[in-house]
């Protein structure tokens, strides 16, 4: 069973305080993993996709790093704008009929001017 | 704009009431989707349509059924909604049948009394 963990459930930062976002998975084969941001009362608005291991991706403020085991969003000087919950979720190789994705449970951002 | 749009955005629900929600992409995606989302427990997914013509359970399907139209449209019912069915409800859609980003609805916000 595909499993995403993400940490911490919450994060509050001085604007300005750079910091990053962890997200540990456990997926037999991995097809993408993915980051998603979402506002409240609002659908998450998709980041970033990364595939492989060592794999990179930039927007703005927002870095996002793959491992084998757990990838990371950084976010360089904050700006309160990006106050958010972050959303982590992976897809398995195996799903082959959909590209069903798994969650994990999401990080709170609170950037504080 | 293009995108996924979600109706009704709010619901409320008698137990034992039954209601469909509409979603509806028109950005041409193969893959539909219906997730729930409820404090603590992250997005879980409910039925997905790998392409027009199919349908397939997710990892909570029990209470709900699912339609898909046509390539546009994939509807969600509740036969006879219980309190437990109270939640947030996204649909989203995707490119392909796997490796892509979803894009989401805002969401229906349903409370059964």
């Amino acid at each position: 069973e595909d499993q995403v963990t993400q940490s911490p459930e919450a994060l509050r930062l001085q604007e300005g305080e750079s910091s990053s976002l962890n997200c540990s998975y456990t997926v037999s084969g991995l097809r993408g993993l993915f980051w998603y941001r979402q506002d409240p009362g609002k659908g998450p608005e998709f980041l970033f996709t990364l595939y492989s291991a060592g794999e990179e991706k930039e927007k703005e403020r927002l870095k996002a790093t793959l491992t084998k085991k757990e990838s990371f969003l950084h976010i360089t000087a904050p700006k309160p704008e990006d106050s958010a919950t972050y959303l982590c979720a992976v897809q398995a190789r195996e799903n082959t009929n959909a590209g069903k994705s798994t969650f994990g449970d999401g990080t709170t951002l609170t950037v504080k001017p | 704009n293009a995108g996924v749009t979600q109706t009704p955005k709010f619901q409320v629900l008698k137990t034992g009431q039954s209601m469909t929600l509409q979603c509806a992409q028109d950005m041409n995606h193969n893959s539909m989707y219906w997730y729930r989302q409820d404090p603590g427990m992250g997005l879980r997914l409910i039925y997905y349509s790998a392409s027009e013509g199919t349908t397939d359970k997710g990892e909570v399907p029990n209470g709900y059924n699912v339609s898909r139209l046509n390539k546009r449209e994939f509807s969600l019912r509740l036969e006879s909604a219980a309190p437990s069915q109270t939640s947030v409800y996204f649909c989203a859609s995707s490119e392909d049948r796997g490796g892509y980003g979803y894009t989401f609805g805002s969401g229906t916000r349903l409370t059964v009394v």
